[in-house]
C-alpha cells in the first residue's frame, strides 16, 4: 500500500518568514495530493491540493509543488502569520482513499 | 459546501461497553469514510462506508470491532465495540462531495475516552 513520509515533524519560524514542509510517497499510481491544516481541537481542513497533471498550484500565500519523478511534493507558506500556527498533514491518494503523513507542527512566533 | 455533523461530540465510556457515533451530511455524497486520530497522531483510515453494502475495512481494522452502517447517501454510523482504554481517540467521518473526485472534507469529530 501507499506510504507517505513527512518532514520536518516540527518547524518554528518567525512571523514573515517562509515555511516549507516536504512529503514523499511510495505508490507511483497516486495522483492526488492534498494538504490539511488542523488547529488544536479542530477538524482537519483542506487548504490546497494538487493533481498529478499539474506541477505547481498557488493560492494566495500558500503553494504546493509536485515532482512525480521523484515522488515528492511540498507545501510552501510565504509571509507566515501567527494564525498559520497549526499541524499540517500531507496525504496521497490513488483512487478514493487517502494515506496521511505523520504531520508537521508549525509554530509562527510574532 | 456540505455541512457535516457528528454525534456525540465527546463521550466518556466504561471498558467493555460500545458506543455508536453518527455522521450526518446535509447533502448527498458519493463517498463516506471513518478515521481514527489517536492523541497527537496522524489520521488513520478505518474503513470506507459503502451505501447499501458492507464497509471496506483497512488493514488492522475488523467489522466485529468497528461495525459501520450507511443506510443512505447522507448518513453513516460507526460503532466502537467492547471498548478498551486503547480505543480512546478522536473518531472522524469524512466525505467526498457528489461532484468531486478524491477531495475529502471532515466532520468535527467525536472525542472518545475509555476508562
Amino acid at each position: 500500500g501507499e506510504n507517505v513520509e513527512q518532514h520536518p515533524s516540527t518547524l518554528s519560524v518567525q512571523e514573515g518568514d517562509s515555511a516549507v514542509i516536504k512529503c514523499t510517497y511510495s505508490d507511483s499510481a497516486s495522483n492526488y495530493f492534498p494538504w490539511y491544516k488542523q488547529e488544536l481541537g479542530k477538524r482537519p481542513q483542506l487548504i490546497i491540493d494538487i493533481r498529478s497533471n499539474v506541477g505547481e498550484k498557488k493560492d494566495q500565500r500558500i503553494a504546493v509543488t509536485l515532482n512525480k519523478t521523484a515522488k515528492h511534493f511540498s507545501l510552501h507558506i510565504t509571509e507566515t502569520q501567527p494564525e498559520d500556527s497549526a499541524v499540517y498533514f500531507c496525504a496521497a491518494s490513488g483512487y478514493s482513499t487517502l494515506t496521511f503523513g505523520k504531520g508537521t507542527m508549525l509554530l509562527v512566533s510574532p | 459546501s456540505a455541512v457535516i455533523s457528528q454525534k456525540p461530540s465527546r463521550d466518556i465510556c466504561q471498558r467493555g461497553t460500545s458506543l455508536t457515533i453518527q455522521c450526518q451530511v446535509d447533502s448527498q455524497v458519493t463517498m463516506m469514510f471513518w478515521y481514527r486520530q489517536q492523541p497527537g497522531q496522524s489520521l488513520t483510515l478505518i474503513a470506507t462506508a459503502n451505501q447499501g453494502s458492507e464497509a471496506t475495512y483497512e488493514s488492522g481494522f475488523v467489522i466485529d470491532k468497528f461495525p459501520i452502517s450507511r443506510p443512505n447517501l447522507t448518513f453513516s454510523t460507526l460503532t466502537v465495540s467492547n471498548m478498551s482504554p486503547e480505543d480512546s481517540s478522536i473518531y472522524l467521518c469524512s466525505l467526498t462531495p457528489g461532484l468531486s473526485y478524491n477531495e475529502q472534507f471532515f466532520g468535527p469529530g467525536t472525542r472518545l475516552t475509555v476508562l
